[in-house]
């Protein structure tokens, strides 16, 4: 079974601090990774894919990517009251079209 | 872009009877996919098509439900008989080929009385 794993939280952090979010996955040969961002009673919305190891960094974003500890994550700088949502990793499932989700993890960002 | 367009969005029935959600990708996609949410179980697929080809259903619950695309422009997933453990929202999600990022339509709140 094809699992991608996220502790749900919540997560809080003051406005202004950084919010790190993690998830590990089970299929070695995944190679696409993404992390989309779901407000409540909203649909999930991408913010950020990775493709390689290391960092992609986009506006106050940056996702980590290692391929050999089987993790990704997503730091969020200067976290804002607007970033409060559920953050869902999602991990290619390889040689399909499909995507494994995790379940996601709940940030709140105080102000 | 109008992006992926679901209907309805909100939907309350009865135990027992047919549900038919509706969805248009995007123009000019060629893969789309119908995921259920639940707080429970979390974003599940249940059925991917290609070209309009079923490619993995095995997220399908069981044989009440049921999925098509006719065309390029329309799929429906149809829920018969309706139970309320079939409750949630249902999102579909549609991609290009050679892109990998999937697009989500705003979603079908369902709700099974």
């Amino acid at each position: 079974q094809k699992e991608v794993e996220q502790n749900s939280g919540p997560l809080s952090v003051p406005e202004g601090a950084i919010a790190s979010l993690n998830c590990t996955y089970s299929d070695r040969g995944s190679q696409s990774f993404f992390w989309y961002r779901q407000y409540s009673g909203k649909s999930p919305e991408l913010i950020m894919s990775i493709y390689s190891n290391g960092d992609k960094e986009d506006g106050r974003f940056t996702a980590q990517l290692n391929k050999a500890s089987q993790y990704v994550s997503l730091l969020i700088r200067d976290s804002q009251p607007s970033d409060s949502a559920t953050y869902l990793c999602a991990v290619n499932d390889p040689g399909t079209y499909k995507y494994i989700f995790g379940t996601g993890t709940r940030l709140k960002v105080l102000a | 872009d109008a992006g992926v367009i679901q209907s309805p969005r909100h939907e309350v029935t009865e135990m027992g009877q047919e549900v038919t959600l509706r969805c248009k990708p995007i123009s000019g996609h060629n893969s789309l996919f119908w995921y259920r949410q639940t707080m429970m179980r979390g974003l599940e697929l249940l059925i991917y098509f290609n070209n309009n080809v079923p490619i993995d259903d095995s997220g399908m619950p069981e044989d009440r439900f049921s999925a098509k695309m006719p065309n390029a422009s329309f799929s429906t997933l149809k829920i018969q008989p309706s139970e309320p453990r079939d409750s949630a929202v249902y999102f579909c999600a549609s991609t290009s080929r050679g892109q990998e990022t999937q697009y989500f339509g705003p979603g079908t709140r369902l709700l099974v009385l």
